[in-house]
């Protein structure tokens, strides 16, 4: 399996600017998660969704960030505009839902705001 | 509702063990434990399912004490490969996502 898929992996983008991180679970898992990882903050939940329907976004910094799942197999996590306090490195995990089953990461997007 | 590890940060020599606990304030369903490498996404390492449980992965083990809340994670005879920042991952009833702890960062040096 190639595991989860994210891309970009880099960013690098101006204050101001709309960004859009993408990832592809891995495939037969049903729930999906965005987490944003700073040294401050360490590994922050934004959002999930589970069967492609999101579940808790009580996570999301502000209205400026929006996510979606249209299918299965892929969701968007969306910055418009993005700020330099957005620099972070972005990861989607998936698993399948369910209280036994193991969570994987994808590589994550490191973004950087100037 | 953030479980919480400790040490926060621990240097170990080659060859010395080491254990880092994840405590929560709430029953637990299941602890994940993940490595994470500088520059790396977190790696899944085991899970634990049930009090009393204990798991192995390589010379790296797991428990889980249900009643007291927590889990430990043991590391044994480290090699500088075991480098890193542990991190647990707290499961709660209701179907809700994993809630991470802030990590413990682990230094191996020769």
């Amino acid at each position: 399996d190639a595991g989860v898929i994210q891309s970009p992996r880099h960013e690098v983008t101006e204050m101001g600017q709309e960004v859009t991180l993408r990832c592809k679970p891995i495939s037969g898992h049903n729930s999906l998660f965005w987490y944003r990882q700073t040294m401050m903050r360490g590994l922050e939940l934004l959002i999930y969704f589970n069967n492609n329907v999101p579940i808790d976004d009580s996570g999301m910094p502000e209205d400026r960030f929006s996510a979606k799942m249209p299918n299965a197999s892929f969701s968007t996590l969306k910055i418009q505009p993005s700020e330099p306090r957005d620099s972070a490195v972005y990861f989607c995990a998936s698993r399948l839902a369910g209280r036994f089953n193991e969570q994987y990461f994808g590589p994550g997007t490191r973004l950087t705001v100037t | 509702q953030q479980p919480v590890q400790s040490p926060q940060a621990v240097i170990l020599r080659e060859g010395e063990d080491a254990v880092i606990n994840c405590s929560s304030s709430k029953a637990l369903y299941s602890v994940h434990w993940y490595r994470q490498k500088h520059g790396e996404a977190p790696v899944f390492l085991m899970i634990l399912l049930k009090g009393g449980e204990q798991k192995g992965h390589e010379k790296i083990s797991a428990s889980f004490n249900e009643k007291k809340q927590q889990s430990s994670l043991y590391l044994t005879a480290s090699q500088l490969s075991y480098s890193g920042t542990y991190f647990c991952g707290t499961e709660y009833p209701g179907n809700t996502p994993l809630v991470f702890g802030k990590g413990t960062r682990l230094s191996v040096i020769a």
